[in-house]
């Protein structure tokens, strides 16, 4: 059990930029979810898939924010034209089954920040 | 106010105390809850996961959940520093099939030597 990758680790950019995250969760695992972390905060939702098909999308998940997990395995978030307020960072976490309640394990995060 | 909401802290204590860490959540639909750790600059690791009233106990880590007035606790026994850390709680939102979970804001946790 490898657990949740993520990378880059920390990406610096400047405003207006477009950047890609990627994530790779836990082999086997078909739940995979994108949260939102800034200082002082817990993490916040904002999108998940089952196996390849995006079943949900908070209200924070911008239409400058796209997200897609195309053979059901590795997931990328793509966030275009950059803003200060995407200074972040962008955790990934994943789960085994159908269920809502198995529990999420998470990866280390994408750190964001925004020149 | 938030679904879930924890004391931001920061709390410090002597090694080898008993600490106590909580959250109060809104929502009475919340079933499912977690305890998550985590270090700085890493994401959050996964402690303790209880469903509905009661205690849960896994080494020096007890959870808590009383249902009747909506009240999440962590108990870690013998503290460390190594167990410096933000604490997070989390309820699972069981709406539908979103199963998304919902933090509260963290603890950040200090075990001084």
């Amino acid at each position: 059990d490898t657990g949740v990758s993520q990378d880059p680790r920390h990406k610096i950019t400047k405003r207006g930029q477009n950047v890609t995250f990627r994530c790779d969760p836990i082999s086997e695992h078909n739940r995979l979810y994108w949260y939102r972390q800034t200082l002082g905060q817990g993490p916040e939702f904002l999108t998940y898939f089952q196996n390849e098909a995006q079943l949900e999308k908070s209200r924070l998940l911008s239409d400058r924010f796209s997200a897609e997990r195309p053979k059901g395995s590795f997931s990328t978030l793509e966030i275009q034209r950059t803003e200060q307020g995407d200074s972040a960072m962008y955790l990934c976490a994943s789960s085994f089954g159908t269920g809502s309640n198995q529990p999420q394990h998470f990866g280390d995060g994408t750190r964001l920040s925004i020149l | 106010q938030k679904e879930v909401e924890q004391d931001p802290g920061p709390l410090s204590v002597p090694e080898g105390a008993i600490v106590s860490l909580n959250c109060t959540y809104s929502n009475s639909a919340f079933q499912y809850f977690m305890w998550y750790r985590q270090y700085s600059r890493k994401g959050p690791e996964l402690l303790m996961y209880t469903y509905s009233s009661g205690n849960k106990e896994d080494g020096r880590f007890t959870a808590q959940v009383d249902k009747s007035s909506k009240y999440i606790s962590l108990f870690i026994r013998d503290s460390q520093p190594s167990d410096s850390a933000t604490y997070l709680c989390a309820a699972v939102n069981y709406g539908g099939s979103q199963g998304n979970l919902i933090f509260g804001k963290g603890t950040k946790l200090s075990v001084k030597p």
